[in-house]
């Protein structure tokens, strides 16, 4: 079955510093999404890119979809302690139904 | 605002009970996903309904079972709780076209 990997895993940073995390799928995707989880709640969603290439903004986070459409990246300019949470990438499979297959998950930790 | 609600959000119970998750929309959501989450890890996927009376097994091998008889409401039961179902579950709904997913506020459960 499909499967969505992201890396790395967990990050530690200083406040201000940039953080990137990437998102790679074993299948094409018709679009990719990307959701935000606080400690402690659940998953909210934060932006979808449909075309091959297409980078969107928002605010300080940039958000890239591959050429490929396989793989994708979320990066986040001047971190801040609100930025911390859990960071999912999710994606639709293949086969009947199509259902949304999350990606491992980035937990992102911003110390002052 | 998401409309999407889970009952109990925190359950603490004996071995061997028996127990039912709630988990309800009213977005008129066709898919619906039941994730077991411990606290800023992966998501599982453990079940899976992509319209009323269609309900498929995750990639996590869950001992719960769910039902969809209506679309709104998407149950999931434990007919013998353990202390390894102990976990964070969370509900889910997304529109046909795989557009955004909307997740309920979970359910922490604690088996003793």
């Amino acid at each position: 079955g499909q499967q969505v990997m992201q890396i790395p895993q967990y990050q530690h940073v200083q406040e201000g510093e940039d953080f990137t995390t990437y998102c790679n799928s074993s299948t094409t995707l018709s679009n990719i999404q990307w959701y935000k989880q606080r400690p402690g709640g659940h998953p909210v969603f934060l932006i979808q890119l449909v075309k091959s290439g297409e980078v969107k903004k928002q605010k300080r986070l940039t958000f890239q979809f591959g050429e490929a459409k396989k793989n994708s990246s979320l990066h986040i300019t001047a971190t801040q302690t609100t930025d911390v949470g859990t960071y999912f990438c999710a994606g639709p499979g293949t086969g009947g139904g199509n259902k949304l297959t999350f990606g491992t998950g980035t937990q992102l930790k911003v110390e002052l | 605002e998401a409309d999407i609600y889970q009952t109990p959000r925190y359950l603490v119970i004996g071995t061997g009970k028996k127990i039912t998750l709630e988990c309800s929309q009213t977005m008129g959501h066709d898919k619906m996903y039941w994730y077991q989450q411990d606290p800023g890890m992966e998501l599982h996927l453990i079940h899976y309904s992509y319209g009323v009376n269609s309900t498929e097994k995750g990639d996590l091998s869950s001992e719960s079972t769910v039902s969809r008889i209506r679309t709104e409401h998407f149950p999931l039961t434990l007919e013998s709780a353990r202390p390894s179902h102990t976990s964070q579950y969370l509900c889910a709904s997304s529109g046909f076209q795989n557009t955004e997913a909307f997740f309920g506020q979970g359910t922490r459960l604690t088996v003793v």
